[in-house]
């Protein structure tokens, strides 16, 4: 149980595009899904949290219109990175925060970004 | 604010050993959950075992188990019988819980090797 999975799980794309990662809770509901990016041999850095049917919450520093966040159902949310240029190229991870068990999140696999 | 510490970037272990990776964190709240997630090279975020802050027992998951000391603010993961497969990342991490904003605070990780 607990199954989250992301897509795609790697992308390359041209400077300047827009790109979308889908975040999908496989088994279970999911009221809030957050969005970290980590860097190579670092942790995970928080970027935003999402909520069914309102807007998202973005932490301090990260750029809310270039980093679209849809929370359109309990099982999905969406992360576009718009207009992405090469500084973009990272590790964008989901989580999932399940409806019964609200204090633990489950993770997604990851999708590796590489702006050109 | 809270702040989780992993005072050991790197740590080895033999094969079938015990190995005992550190955590410490910084909290003013008395209700709160703790989080151990492994990340193995597939750059997955695993769950390994979770521990409620008024739960007075220390959590167990097979080979791992922690020391859970609220006094002291620490929360250790001990594995035992290490195998090559627990080679990985892995992150403490903390929740404030119920009232809380849900977001995880990560400590930066401790790089654990396991020598066949």
């Amino acid at each position: 149980g607990a199954v989250v999975s992301q897509h795609p799980s790697w992308v390359i794309c041209k400077s300047g595009t827009s790109v979308k990662i889908e975040c999908r809770s496989l088994d279970f509901q999911a009221t809030t899904m957050f969005w970290y990016r980590q860097f190579p041999k670092q942790s995970l850095m928080l970027m935003a949290t999402s909520n069914e049917g309102s807007k998202a919450t973005y932490e301090q520093g990260v750029e809310k219109d270039k980093f679209l966040i849809n929370h359109a159902s309990l099982t999905l949310s969406t992360l576009t990175v718009t207009s992405a240029h090469p500084e973009d190229s990272s590790f964008y991870i989901c989580s999932a925060l399940g409806l019964a068990v609200t204090d633990t999140q489950y993770f997604g696999p990851g999708t590796r970004l590489t702006v050109l | 604010a809270q702040t989780v510490t992993q005072s050991q970037p790197e740590m080895s272990v033999q094969e079938a050993e015990t190995v005992t990776l550190s955590c410490t964190y910084d909290t003013s709240e008395s209700d709160y959950y703790l989080f151990w997630y492994k990340q193995p090279p597939s750059r997955q975020m695993i769950l390994v075992i979770r521990q409620e802050a008024y739960k007075q027992q220390n959590a167990t998951e097979n080979r791992f188990s922690v020391n859970f000391q609220k006094a002291a603010k620490s929360f250790s993961l001990k594995i035992s019988d290490s195998q090559l497969g627990d080679a990985a990342m892995y992150f403490c991490a903390y929740n404030p819980g119920q009232g809380g904003s849900e977001k995880l605070v990560f400590g930066k990780g401790t790089k654990l090797t396991v020598n066949p």
